[in-house]
């Protein structure tokens, strides 16, 4: 069964150091999305992308915060420098395209944990 | 603004049934979904519904909308030790799919 994957799962940093996460959708999915999920609250979302097109960042501390997805497939998530507040988990998630008014699965993958010291 | 709320806790007897509540603010959403995390994992779609329906049933779940309240409940009947989890109420905001998710209420089984 076709799954959206994440590396790293887990990963440990210290404040103002730089971290990526990287995302693979599922395959024909045009539709990927980052969320954050600090814990014990449910998922926020950062950014939305349409193949390489930035649909919604409005949500992304743009700052500190970049995502990419030059080829339309792949995706990549960077903080720089990262805070103690950034620690959560960050979830990708991937559909098969925008479709406003109709229904859109979004499948997500295992997600990233972030701690950041 | 739109926002997602739903209780933060419930516990159930194994094999009672559960409901789980939520309420929402965008009236013009046109899907809201349920979806179920278990510890340490992404987010599993359990179920959805259409914003002009009332109800959905899809084996051990019931979903019940009503859209002049803008409330939602999520049942599972028979619950089960494995149901136990985390559930997130979402709405279905804008024209891009865009999902606003409740805080999620975690529901323990015990014997």
């Amino acid at each position: 069964e076709a799954e959206v994957a994440q590396s790293p799962r887990y990963k440990i940093t210290e404040k103002s150091q730089a971290v990526a996460f990287w995302c693979d959708p599922i395959s024909g999915h045009a539709t990927l999305y980052w969320y954050r999920q600090i814990l014990g609250q449910g998922p926020e979302l950062l950014v939305q992308f349409q193949d390489e097109s930035v649909v919604d960042d409005s949500q992304l501390p743009k700052d500190r915060f970049s995502a990419e997805r030059l080829k339309g497939v792949d995706s990549t998530l960077k903080i720089q420098p990262a805070e103690l507040g950034d620690s959560a988990m960050y979830l990708c998630a991937s559909s098969l395209s925008l479709a406003g008014g109709s229904y859109n699965e979004q499948f997500f993958g295992p997600g990233t944990r972030l701690t950041v010291l | 603004g739109e926002d997602v709320e739903q209780s933060l806790f419930l516990s159930v007897r194994e094999g009672d049934s559960s409901v789980i509540n939520c309420t929402y603010t965008d009236s013009s959403s046109t899907y809201l979904y349920w979806y179920k995390q278990e510890p340490g994992a992404g987010l599993q779609l359990l179920t959805y519904i259409f914003s002009n329906m009332d109800m959905k049933q899809d084996q051990r779940l019931t979903v019940l909308l009503n859209k002049k309240d803008k409330h939602l409940s999520l049942r599972i009947a028979d619950t089960q030790t494995g149901d136990s989890a985390i559930y997130f109420c979402a709405e279905e905001v804008g024209g891009y799919n865009k999902l606003i998710f409740g805080a999620g209420t975690r529901l323990a089984v015990h014997p």
